[in-house]
């Protein structure tokens, strides 16, 4: 079955730098992918979508210049925490969808603490 | 973002009971409803999902129920057992390219054993 890659798993870092995660469709391309945040115990919210080629769209409240997007190619999206602070510490997800039909796959997320 | 709602927000159920979850939503263009299952630190991972022209489907012991008429839909796990122990979120989307899933907030399941 289709299955997304996110890495890192895990990462802490200081305030004030930046952090890059990777999200990859591993066996299928994906010209949408999706970014959702996740704060513990709650629900995913959806932070943007991710087009291949193109600008991604925000969801509203979501700082475009501090979430950067970049979705170069078909199998792979990236989101770039800029300036992190303590309060961006959460859970970052992502997913894909490998056509219309399919189901929407999710990465096993990323644990981003800030100190 | 459009509401999708959950209830209960979490559950305690005995080893070879039935686990229901419910789910409301607003939007009638929504015509996918998928269940998710998610472990502590883990992605959410899809369960089963129904589109709103079945009232229902069953895959093993989990069977969603789809009232269009209401917009509602519920999850029934039969004979729950302790490593269905997780969160599920119900979520809603317009079956296209691009669309995202708006996701309910989540029912802490806890099978005792």
């Amino acid at each position: 079955g289709a299955v997304v890659s996110q890495h890192p798993s895990r990462v802490i870092c200081k305030s004030g730098t930046s952090v890059k995660i990777e999200c990859r469709s591993l066996d299928f391309q994906a010209t949408t992918m999706f970014w959702y945040r996740q704060f513990p115990k709650q629900s995913l919210m959806l932070m943007a979508t991710s087009n291949e080629g193109s600008k991604a769209t925000y969801e509203q409240g979501v700082e475009k210049d501090k979430f950067l997007i970049n979705h170069a190619s078909l199998t792979l999206s990236t989101l770039t925490v800029t300036s992190a602070h303590p309060e961006d510490s959460s859970f970052y997800i992502c997913s894909a969808r490998e056509g219309r039909n399919s189901p929407l796959h999710f990465g096993n997320g990323t644990r981003l603490t800030v100190t | 973002q459009q509401q999708v709602k959950q209830s209960p927000q979490s559950l305690i159920v005995q080893k070879g009971g039935i686990s229901i979850i419910n789910c409301a939503y607003e939007n009638t263009a929504f015509d996918y409803f998928p269940w998710y299952q998610q472990f502590p630190g883990k992605g959410p991972a899809l369960l089963i999902a129904i589109r709103p022209d079945v009232s229902e489907k069953k895959e093993g012991r989990f069977t969603i129920s789809f009232n269009k008429s209401a917009k509602q839909f519920s999850l029934h796990i039969m004979d729950s057992q302790p490593g269905d122990s997780a969160t599920y979120f119900c979520a809603a989307s317009k079956r296209q390219a691009g669309t995202a899933l708006i996701f309910g907030k989540g029912t802490t399941l806890s099978v005792s054993s």
